[in-house]
């Protein structure tokens, strides 16, 4: 049964540390997507990839986040240094196909708290 | 930018109701469209799709189909269980890039 795997599946952290979240996506799937769920923003889109290469990280806050791809069966989303507002879930999501035929196949998620 | 807007919730009904969730869209181009469900606890999961004008998703006895003219792809059911309770998100995908709309949660009533 293929799925996404994420950790930690929960993270509870002092402001001001690094916080790094692992994903394992789909083998075979080319695309990687980062997300964030909050009650008030609802659904975020962080940074994408294709094949590896990051393709649109306009939605992450660039100061402190970063997103990459060390191999074809990780990708890492690391904050540093996190601060309580970056309170939330974080979704890494892979997918196949081009252009418009992309569907996204969801990890469990990884709840973050910073305190 | 492209962008999706659905309708707020909470929606809450009771068993057997007919359920109309609202979805539009707005994008350059032709996206395809989604509705994800996500459970307590869990990531979304993929619900039904169409990727193209007047095709219709189906799947679980939900339904929604393409609509090009009013840039909508509303979510129906024509008689809800329990189980259908969880937030609903529309979606769309373009070039790759999948945006989510706020979700709506539904709670249904036994």
């Amino acid at each position: 049964d293929a799925r996404v795997t994420q950790t930690p599946r929960d993270k509870v952290t002092e402001m001001g540390q690094e916080v790094t979240m692992r994903c394992q996506p789909i083998l075979g799937h080319n695309t990687v997507f980062w997300y964030r769920q909050t009650m008030k923003q609802g659904l975020e889109l962080l940074a994408y990839f294709r094949n590896r290469a990051p393709l649109d990280d306009s939605g992450m806050p660039k100061d402190r986040f970063s997103a990459e791809m060390p191999d074809a069966t990780l990708a890492t989303l690391k904050i540093q240094p996190s601060e309580p507002r970056d309170s939330a879930v974080y979704f890494c999501a892979s997918g196949s196909g081009q252009g418009a035929d992309t569907e996204a196949f969801f990890g469990q998620g990884t709840r973050l708290t910073v305190v | 930018g492209d962008s999706v807007t659905q309708m707020e919730g909470p929606v809450t009904l009771s068993e057997e109701a007919f359920l109309t969730i609202n979805c539009t869209y707005t994008a350059t181009g032709y996206p395809s469209l989604f509705w994800y469900v996500q459970y307590p606890g869990e990531g979304l999961q993929l619900l039904l799709k169409a990727t193209k004008a007047d095709d219709k998703g189906s799947n679980k006895g939900f339904e929604a189909t393409y609509r090009k003219e009013t840039t909508s792809f509303h979510l129906e059911k024509g008689s809800v269980q329990v189980s259908d309770s969880a937030v609903y998100f529309c979606a769309l995908c373009s070039a790759s890039k999948i945006i989510f709309g706020s979700g709506t949660r539904l709670s249904i009533r036994p």
